[in-house]
């Protein structure tokens, strides 16, 4: 299967700031990844589907202008939660999609803002 | 809508079959998976079924899906204290795009 990365996995931040998260896909060429966000012992939330290319879509509830998606290439795919806030601490994950059957995710990276 | 249900917990002895339950509400599921997420680490696939299929075997892993009652089931034969994971139901639906919804997790102990 595909093999996806994030960068970075863990990352403090003081409230105020902005954050990016990476997500590649390494052996892959992606035109679809999906961002999600883990609560503690709670679900995987999808936030958005990243196109390369072109606009992510974005969820129900997801604000586009706090959570920034950029698909710019096929093997690269960038989360920026901008003006963080202890309540968008959590576990986001991507994930690469190469047909319907198969999701390849991610190893994760944990937010925590201050 | 769309929802995916599945209990919190599960404990089971070593050596026993696990077997964990998920209902879902959405009846135009196309694909229905179930991941393993050990602890700090991201999702693997274990493995998945059509929703054409009423069962699916691979080693000690066996899947029923149950469309009418819009319920699916993972058996864990001869289970293992590595088997100790969070186990996610998840659908996923095709809405001009494809998605997948997750279950909340079965937080599965295995008892040496």
């Amino acid at each position: 299967g595909a093999v996806v990365s994030q960068h970075p996995s863990r990352v403090i931040c003081k409230s105020g700031t902005s954050v990016k998260i990476e997500c590649r896909s390494l052996d892959f060429q992606a035109t679809t990844m999906f961002w999600y966000r883990q609560f503690p012992k709670k679900s995987l939330m999808l936030m958005a589907t990243s196109n390369e290319g072109s606009k992510a879509t974005y969820e129900q509830g997801v604000e586009k202008d706090k959570f920034l998606i950029n698909h710019a290439s096929l093997t690269l795919s960038t989360l920026t939660v901008t003006s963080a806030h202890p309540e968008d601490s959590s576990f986001y994950i991507c994930s690469v999609s190469g047909r319907a059957d198969e999701q390849f995710f991610g190893p994760g990276t944990r937010l925590t803002v201050l | 809508g769309e929802d995916v249900e599945q209990s919190l917990f599960l404990s089971v002895r070593e050596g026993d079959s696990s077997v964990i339950n998920c209902t879902y509400t959405d009846s135009s599921s196309t694909y229905l998976y179930w991941y393993k997420q050990e602890p700090g680490a991201g999702l693997q696939l274990l493995t998945y079924i059509f929703s054409n299929m009423d069962m699916k075997q691979d080693q000690r892993l066996t899947v029923l899906l149950n469309k009418k009652d819009k319920h699916l089931s993972l058996r864990i034969a001869d289970t293992q204290t590595g088997d100790s994971a969070i186990y996610f139901c998840a659908e996923n639906l095709y809405t001009g795009g494809f998605k997948t919804i997750f279950g909340a997790g079965t937080r599965l102990f295995v008892k040496a």
